[in-house]
């Protein structure tokens, strides 16, 4: 079973620091990387998609790639108390595969 | 313009029911989704469609029948549910399944439609 594991939370940070989430995936073979947003009782909102390894950097935004390590983290620069939300990594398998797994989510607060 | 859009917002029926969720985009993409989401938990995938071609059925029970009319509407046919299958209907579409590591496999997500069971 092909598996995305993201720490639960909440993942709580002062207004105005840097928060930090971590997603580790088991399918080596996977090309494609995604971070949602998700606010209660809202759907998915695409935050950033990475494919290469390394840093992509999108305003307060920055995604890293590991894929040695099958790691993918997202940053989030100047924390707004607007950003508390579920955070969810989405992984996109090898081989062609049409399934994107979906990790359980890391819930960030963001204190004013 | 990377909308998708689904009807209805909301949506309560009975188990003897049978009623309708739609999804519709106009990007272009080839891939349309159709995700179930329970509170506190990811979204689930139900259905793909490829190039209007039924990809993926997640062993989803007879009681959910998607349809692909054409490469910009999606259907999800509801019939005599059951309480534990209320949740959040999500729809999503990419725009070229059959390549990956690039963007046009980015998935985009409607608003989604909020399903209750009686």
């Amino acid at each position: 079973q092909k598996e995305v594991e993201q720490n639960s939370g909440p993942l709580s940070v002062p207004e105005g620091a840097i928060a930090s989430l971590n997603c580790t995936y088991s399918d080596r073979g996977s090309q494609s990387f995604f971070w949602y947003r998700q606010y209660s009782g809202k759907s998915p909102e695409l935050i950033m998609f990475i494919y290469s390894n390394g840093d992509k950097e999108d305003g307060r935004f920055t995604a890293q790639l590991n894929k040695a390590s099958q790691y993918v983290s997202l940053l989030i620069r100047d924390s707004q108390p607007s950003d508390s939300a579920t955070y969810l990594c989405a992984v996109r398998g090898g081989g062609g595969t049409y399934k994107y797994i979906f990790g359980t989510g890391t819930r960030l607060k963001v204190l004013a | 313009d990377t909308e998708v859009t689904q009807t209805p917002k909301h949506l309560v029926m009975g188990m003897t029911n049978k009623k309708s969720l739609k999804c519709e985009q106009h990007m272009g993409h080839r891939a349309m989704y159709w995700y179930k989401q329970k509170a506190k938990k990811p979204p689930e995938l139900m259905f793909v469609y490829s190039y209007e071609k039924l990809s993926i059925n997640e062993s989803v029970p007879s009681r959910f029948s998607p349809e692909c009319p054409n490469s910009s509407l999606l259907n999800l046919h509801l019939h005599a549910l059951q309480p534990e299958d209320s949740a959040l209907y999500l729809c999503a579409s990419s725009q070229d399944p059959l390549r990956s590591g690039g963007a046009g496999d980015t998935q985009y997500f409607g608003p989604g439609t909020r399903l209750t069971v009686l």
